[in-house]
């Protein structure tokens, strides 16, 4: 069964002190991973598709990385508007022609100024 | 250009009520996603509508319905509310995807935040 686990369940930073998020996934076949901030009542925001291992992505103070198992979505330097919950979602090849998303239960960043 | 859209923002029902809750699509996209949010849980994929017909649905009952218009604007029908249907709804619109297609990402709305008392 397809299966993503996030950590840590939160994290708080102060400004400028940079760190990473992990997202593991199970899935019998990766068709693609997906990071989404979401803040609080509102609907999830896009970030980042990354398809295959090695693949990296950067956004302003967000960068995104892929291994056969793992995604980290490290942080540089953040500000206290990056604080939101992040998620991790996978999509499997077995979804066939849906492109159905499978989630985490975020991890909840908080940043003091 | 505007994106997914949903109403209402917030909607209050009693046990056993229904409710009906609508999104309209990003333009250019032509399917719609429907997933229930939980307080603290990440999303959970009710079911996805292209072409006017349910095309996958996930582990939820007959009492989730949905439909499409040929304008691609979709509701999400749920009957006999039971207190654990309380949860953020959200709507997420894409194209459909295919073994050529690069870009499939689903954009989402604001969400419909339905509390059921």
């Amino acid at each position: 069964e397809d299966q993503v686990t996030q950590s840590p369940e939160a994290l708080r930073l102060q400004e400028g002190e940079s760190s990473s998020l992990n997202c593991s996934y199970t899935v019998s076949g990766l068709r693609g991973l997906f990071w989404y901030r979401q803040d609080p009542g509102k609907g999830p925001e896009f970030l980042f598709t990354l398809y295959s291992a090695g693949e990296e992505k950067e956004k302003e103070r967000l960068k995104a990385t892929l291994t056969k198992k793992e995604s980290f979505l490290h942080i540089t330097a953040p500000k206290p508007e990056d604080s939101a919950t992040y998620l991790c979602a996978v999509q499997d090849h077995r979804g066939g022609a849906t492109n159905k998303l499978i989630f985490g239960t975020g991890t909840l960043l908080a940043v003091q100024p | 250009d505007a994106g997914v859209t949903q109403s209402p923002t917030h909607l209050i029902k009693t046990r056993g009520q229904q409710v009906t809750l609508r999104c309209s699509p990003k333009s250019g996209h032509d399917t719609v996603s429907w997933y229930q949010q939980a307080l603290g849980q990440g999303p959970q994929f009710i079911f996805q509508y292209y072409e006017e017909e349910e095309r996958q649905r996930g582990n939820f009952p007959d009492r989730f319905s949905g439909h499409q218009f040929p304008n691609y604007s979709s509701e999400l029908n749920v009957n006999a509310l039971l207190l654990g249907d309380s949860a953020l709804y959200l709507c997420a619109s894409s194209l459909i995807f295919t073994s050529s297609s690069s870009t499939d990402t689903q954009y989402f709305g604001p969400g419909t935040r339905l509390t059921v008392l």
